[in-house]
């Protein structure tokens, strides 16, 4: 079945610079790439997502980008705002029976530092 | 639109009880997920349901676990014989039409097994 791993766990940055993080997958089937950000005590709330005809997808101040060859997707944000302190999944999916089940990674906590 | 609600936010129970969550997706939804989260990971995929059919069941779904959904709307998520290893956030998502594969999620229900 799908694996994804992501990486780092953890991430401090200073308000005002940049933040990645990377998404690796296994099953070249999967063609749904989703970024959710969680806030303490709320559920995942979608940010950007990217689908597997796509190569790179910006919104404002994020963007995704995927390489299908390497099996793996990142998450930018620039211009980091103390708002963006949260947790941050990737996830990759599969269609099932017309639907897409999502497999997550484990999360990265970000921390904008003033 | 207010989004997919669950109930209770919160459950705190004796090992060996039994206890029932609510899900309810946002109006016209008519595809439901269930996930399970622990500390510090990421959300697992549960349960799927298409209007009142269930589709796929993960195998982290033990026959102490039913979902159902009997009307195509609302859905409830019981575990029997609750155990400590039981203890998790249970996220509930919904998806508007098969052409779309954005998951909604709700802000889940805290389960916490003495």
């Amino acid at each position: 079945g799908e694996n994804v791993e992501q990486h780092p766990s953890t991430l401090s940055v200073q308000e005002g610079d940049s933040a990645v993080i990377k998404c690796t997958y296994s099953d070249s089937a999967s063609n749904y790439f989703p970024w959710y950000k969680q806030e303490l005590g709320k559920g995942p709330q979608l940010i950007i997502d990217i689908r597997s005809n796509v190569g790179e997808k910006k919104d404002q101040r994020i963007a995704v980008t995927l390489n299908k060859t390497a099996k793996h997707f990142s998450l930018h944000i620039t211009e980091t705002q103390p708002e963006d302190s949260a947790v941050y999944f990737c996830a990759a999916s599969i269609g099932v029976q017309g639907a897409q089940k999502l497999v997550f990674g484990q999360g990265t906590r970000l921390t904008i530092n003033p | 639109d207010t989004g997919v609600s669950q109930n209770p936010r919160h459950k705190i129970t004796k090992r060996g009880q039994n206890v029932t969550f609510r899900c309810d997706p946002i109006s016209e939804h008519n595809r439901l997920y269930w996930y399970r989260q622990t500390l510090g990971q990421g959300p697992e995929f549960l349960t799927y349901f298409q209007n009142e059919a269930q589709l796929e069941k993960s195998r982290l779904l033990s026959d102490r676990f039913s979902a159902e959904r009997p009307k195509g709307s609302f859905s409830t998520l019981e575990i029997q014989r609750t155990e400590q290893g039981d203890s998790a956030m249970y996220l509930c998502a919904s998806t508007e039409t098969a052409s779309t594969d954005t998951q909604y999620f709700g802000p889940g229900t805290r389960l916490t097994v003495l």
